[in-house]
């Protein structure tokens, strides 16, 4: 089983939809959860932290499930511009400080 | 505020030569550093990360080196490319703390042939 799991997608979506990703993780002391964003051939960048409560960052909402072990990320009112790869981004192990980045999940908004 | 600078963009190198991709980080101090190497259509393998001078972890068997010879500079080497070395090539640093985020510069795309 891979230590973060994403479904690779692609999400055909359009203009206005509201979309969402899920991912899981394997290590159940996971202790940091984020979603980053990669357009095509550019480097990823934090899209958001997402906390136990849930957190919301204008279109943008991301859920963490701690006894499933998944966090989701939903994206309303889908922008032509939102059109990139989600990341899910998992620190397994704190002692290590080191992240392990989901295999991403591909969205695509249409007109 | 900090900055990330990483080069070159592109490079193209014939398998057998030497590699050494630089990045150097502004605007913070002691911060963790990170390599990662993303082949086409696929997810970042972590390939090194140092939470300081001359303090790095090897994550992946392989031909690569990494050495930091200064607190905000990382560098990524190797003594002969093989055509399996292609791919997208990322530094990252974060904060020197618990929180963990990471912020990547530009990449390095290299094609070995």
């Amino acid at each position: 089983r891979k230590e973060v799991e994403q479904d690779p997608g692609p999400f055909n979506v359009p203009e206005g939809a509201t979309v969402a990703f899920n991912c899981t993780y394997s290590n159940s002391a996971s202790q940091s959860f984020f979603w980053y964003r990669q357009d095509c051939r550019k480097e990823p960048k934090l899209l958001m932290s997402v906390y136990s409560s849930g957190n919301e960052d204008g279109r943008f909402t991301a859920q963490l499930n701690r006894a499933s072990q998944y966090i989701s990320l939903l994206i309303r009112d889908s922008k032509l511009s939102d059109s990139a790869t989600y990341l899910c981004v998992v620190n397994l192990d704190t002692g290590r400080r080191a992240l392990t980045f989901g295999s991403g999940t591909r969205l695509q908004v249409q007109p | 505020s900090q900055t990330i600078h990483q080069w070159p963009a592109t490079l193209v190198q014939p398998v057998g030569s030497p590699l050494s991709l630089e990045c150097t980080v502004e605007g913070t101090s002691n911060p963790n550093l990170y390599w990662y190497r993303q082949a086409a259509g696929r997810g970042l393998q972590l390939l090194f990360y140092s939470i300081g001078i001359d303090q790095i972890s090897s994550e992946v068997p392989q031909n690569l080196s990494a050495s930091r010879p200064q607190d905000r500079q990382f560098i990524l080497s190797s003594k002969k490319l093989l055509l399996s070395d292609s791919g997208f090539y990322l530094c990252a640093w974060s904060p020197g703390m618990a929180k963990n985020i990471q912020y990547f510069g530009a990449g390095t795309r290299l094609s070995v042939l």
